[in-house]
């Protein structure tokens, strides 16, 4: 157990729709951050936030936006969802404002878009 | 932003020790050498890390040679529980780019 949670953990949607995936850091974590995972893109890091603020983006969609609360939990919202966007998506968390720091990541939300 | 290559799959019996080389031959100065292993539908977890010679820790090793173009992940003897991928990353902890994952090396422990 790393000590990240993410909520909920299976996603059945529908295209067009939008989610929000939820994620809670470990205690004393300032970073977040998001990847996401599909069978042929592997591990892809879509954005960072720290201690509230956004401090790096990856390859984040336009349709994909994520804020960082003042309890640190983060929360990333797809909208317009496409087939293509059913993956994995991983929250991570980590003591510093690096990126490449040890990341603790967290069990993962499946998505899947019928 | 440095690259690494790793093999795509190894196989091992258990109780034996597994040696994952991972090559990335433009390593910059300030980048750091980072393993970590991956479960299928879970989150990657972090291994070891390390900058040069060699890091032991309670699960692992991790030698570097001198030129740092090259690292060995070393698992002693392996369990069918380590089944799993082993991604090599290079990059300066403390920097602004972030963690390439790449495909990684899918380790099989064979009974």
């Amino acid at each position: 157990d790393s000590g990240v949670t993410q909520t909920p953990k299976h996603l059945i949607t529908a295209t067009g729709q939008r989610v929000t995936l939820r994620c809670s850091p470990r205690s004393g974590d300032l970073s977040v951050y998001w990847y996401q995972q599909s069978l042929d893109q592997g591990l892809q890091f879509l954005i960072q936030y720290y201690n509230g603020e956004e401090r790096a983006k990856g390859n984040i969609l336009e349709r994909f936006s994520a804020q960082q609360f003042p309890d640190l939990h983060s929360e990333l919202n797809l909208s317009s969802l496409e087939l293509g966007d059913s993956a994995l998506y991983f929250c991570a968390s980590g003591r510093t404002a690096g990126l490449n720091n040890e990341q603790f990541f967290g069990p993962g939300t499946r998505l899947t878009v019928l | 932003l440095a690259k690494t290559t790793q093999p795509i799959s190894m196989d091992s019996y258990e109780g034996q020790e597994v040696n994952i080389t991972c090559s990335h031959n433009n390593i910059a100065t300030n980048d750091y050498i980072t393993w970590y292993q991956q479960f299928p539908s879970q989150g990657p977890r972090f291994i070891i890390q390390g900058y040069k010679t060699k890091v032991t820790n309670e699960v692992a090793s991790l030698f570097i040679p001198a030129d740092r173009k090259s690292s060995t992940l070393s698992l002693p003897r392996v369990s069918l529980s380590d089944t799993a991928v082993y991604y090599c990353l290079v990059g300066d902890p403390r920097g602004n780019t972030p963690l390439v994952f790449g495909k990684g090396t899918r380790l099989s422990v064979i009974a």
